[in-house]
């Protein structure tokens, strides 16, 4: 079945440092690809999508680029921020019967400090 | 509303009871769909509605899980006999059929002692 692999946690990362967290995914047909990020106390919310091969999404700093070559949609960022500390996940979304269902990696923490 | 609204927040009840909780989605929002999500995992899928019915159920763990959405807003997800394994936070979230972003509420957080 369609799933969604993403590097474990925690990452803790300084203050202007580069961030790459890996997301690679196996689905059938062709799945639209999310970042959510989940801040301390909060709900999860969409932080950037993308719907087909090569696209690339991207909001507050963040891009991932849809690659469908290598079945991944890693999560960049190039000078993160004490307010970025949050869990990150990878999902896919696919059709099913009248709708879509979206599927969740296992999330990556991470920590970023002053 | 202004985004999806699940209640209680939090449940604490005791091994063996029965339970509810309640979801209202955004307003017009056809899809809603029940996560639940064990400390340090992501998401996983439990059921997703379509209108009333239930387009698929295939994340439901056993037949002591149940959800209804019998007007096609308001969802409720009904635990039977709780067992201590069902703590974890349930996520609701809802969207419309033709746009694949998801909004989530809070979460319940279920505690079964």
């Amino acid at each position: 079945g369609d799933s969604v692999t993403q590097m474990e946690g925690p990452v803790t990362l300084s203050e202007e440092a580069f961030l790459t967290i890996n997301c690679t995914y196996t689905a059938t047909g062709y799945p639209s690809l999310f970042w959510y990020v989940q801040y301390p106390g909060e709900g999860l919310q969409l932080l950037l999508k993308a719907t087909k091969a090569d696209d690339k999404g991207s909001n507050k700093g963040f891009e991932a680029t849809y690659r469908k070559e290598t079945t991944s949609f890693h999560l960049e960022k190039g000078s993160v921020q004490v307010s970025d500390s949050a869990v990150y996940f990878c999902a896919l979304s696919t059709l099913v019967t009248g709708g879509f269902k979206t599927i969740f990696g296992a999330g990556t923490r991470l920590f970023v400090k002053a | 509303g202004a985004g999806v609204s699940q209640t209680p927040s939090n449940k604490v009840t005791e091994k063996g009871k029965y339970v509810e909780l309640r979801c209202d989605p955004i307003s017009g929002h056809t899809a809603l769909y029940w996560y639940r999500q064990s400390l340090g995992q992501g998401p996983e899928f439990l059921i997703y509605f379509q209108g009333t019915g239930a387009a698929d159920d295939s994340g439901l763990p056993n037949d002591r899980f149940f959800a209804v959405r019998p007007e096609g807003s308001v969802s409720t997800l009904k635990i039977q006999r709780t067992e201590r394994g069902d703590s974890a936070v349930y996520l609701c979230a809802s969207s419309w059929t033709e746009n694949t972003e998801a909004f989530f509420g809070q979460g319940t957080r279920l505690t079964v002692v």
